[in-house]
This record gives C-alpha cells, structure tokens and sequence, in this order.
C-alpha cells in the first residue's frame, strides 16, 4: 500500500539554525512527491516538488528537499530558520493510479527566536 | 501562484441539515479534488472530479456526499445530511492536467457540526 510517513510530531528549532523535516514515502512505480506548508488558519501551500532530475529540489521560502531514492525519503530543508516558517508541514506522495495525493500526518514546526 | 477560493470560510450547521461547500477554481485548470481534514489529524482524500464526473471517491464519500460544477466555473460539494462527525477542514483543489502537476489548494472551508 502507498503511504507517507512523517516520524516527528513536532520539530523545535532556533532561529537562524538550519531545519530538517523528515519525510519517508512508499509508493508503486516513479515517485512523485510534494511538501506543503499549512499556516494557522490558512489553507495548503504548495513548497516544492520532485518529479525527476535533480534529487535537490528548490521551493519557495529558500526551502528545499532532498530525494533519497535508496532511503525512500524526501527531507525538507532550509540553511537557516526564521521564525516565520513556524507552521505545519505536510509531505505527500501521488498515488499514480488515480492522481490522488497520498498525505504524511504532518510536522509541526517551531522556530524560536 | 494560481489562486484558488473558497466559500464561506466557516459555516456553523446543526446535525441534519444539508450543506453547500463552494470553490472558485483556477481558470482552464481541469482537475478538481476536495479532501478535509478534521482537527489535529490528517488529511484525507474525498473525491476527484474531472470531465463533469467523479474519477475517484474514497470510501468516506458516502452517498450523503455529492459533487457537481452547476454553472461550468463553480465546484461544490454538498452534504446532504451532515453528522457530527464531518466536522472538518474542506478543502478544494484543483490541478491545471494530466501527470504529476501541482495541486493547488484552497483556503479552506471550517464546518462545524452542532
């Protein structure tokens, strides 16, 4: 069965520390993963994307994500936190039956000044 | 960043009554998604709809759940007897075609059931 997996409940980070947000996926065929980014009361973001290519990926907000296609995992990463970037991250992987996304339970990221 | 929008963001109903979500998706994107997410859990898929019918439905869209595009722009999701249990997140999404293309989501709609 494809599923994602997001070890960490919760991620505590100083400002200005580099950030890592791990993502584990397991799905049929060609990985196509995603990150989203969830503010208080806000809707789903889009941050970034691996479909091929480069398995360092850039997205928005200087995050990026590394593909480990061994490790079957998708780490979000960013060289240096702001506190802005406390949130919830959630990772999914398409299911490449039906285009659904396939969501992790997302990470709940705090950055302290 | 394409926008999508959703309407009411937040629609308060007592257990029974019959609910209309609405999204305003990206115009020329064809493919339409709701998923929810009830409080502090994650989130599920709903339903997929492209071509004027439903792709795929999850085994939670049950037959109190209906989809449609009433006027060609416009998406909605009705309820037609909400529980209390769908309490949730609704959130559209929509995706511009075929392959791995973004999603690109809503700001979501917050029902509460009474």
């Amino acid at each position: 069965a494809q599923s994602v997996a997001q070890p960490e409940d919760q991620v505590n980070v100083a400002e200005g520390n580099p950030l890592t947000v791990k993502c584990t996926y397991s799905v049929s065929g060609n990985p196509y993963l995603f990150w989203y980014v969830q503010y208080p009361n806000r809707g789903l973001q889009f941050l970034l994307k691996y479909i091929t290519g480069d398995n360092l990926v850039k997205g928005s907000y200087g995050f990026e994500a590394e593909f480990n296609k061994s490790q079957t995992s998708f780490h979000l990463k960013k060289p240096s936190a702001l506190v802005s970037d406390s949130a919830l991250y959630f990772c999914a992987v398409r299911d490449n039956s039906n285009y659904q996304l396939i969501w992790g339970a997302g990470t709940k990221l705090i950055i302290k000044p | 960043e394409p926008e999508v929008t959703q309407t009411p963001s937040h629609q308060v109903t007592q257990m029974g009554q019959e609910v209309i979500l609405r999204c305003v998706p990206i115009s020329n994107h064809l493919y339409f998604y709701w998923y929810r997410q009830i409080l502090g859990q994650k989130v599920e898929f709903l339903v997929s709809f492209y071509n004027n019918e439903i792709s795929e439905k999850s085994e939670i869209f049950d037959d109190q759940f209906s989809v449609e595009r009433p006027d060609g722009s416009n998406f909605t999701l009705k309820i037609r007897s909400t529980k209390l249990e769908d309490s949730a997140m609704y959130f559209c999404a929509n995706r511009a075609g075929q392959g791995p293309d973004t999603q690109y989501f809503g700001p979501g709609t917050r029902l509460t059931v009474l």
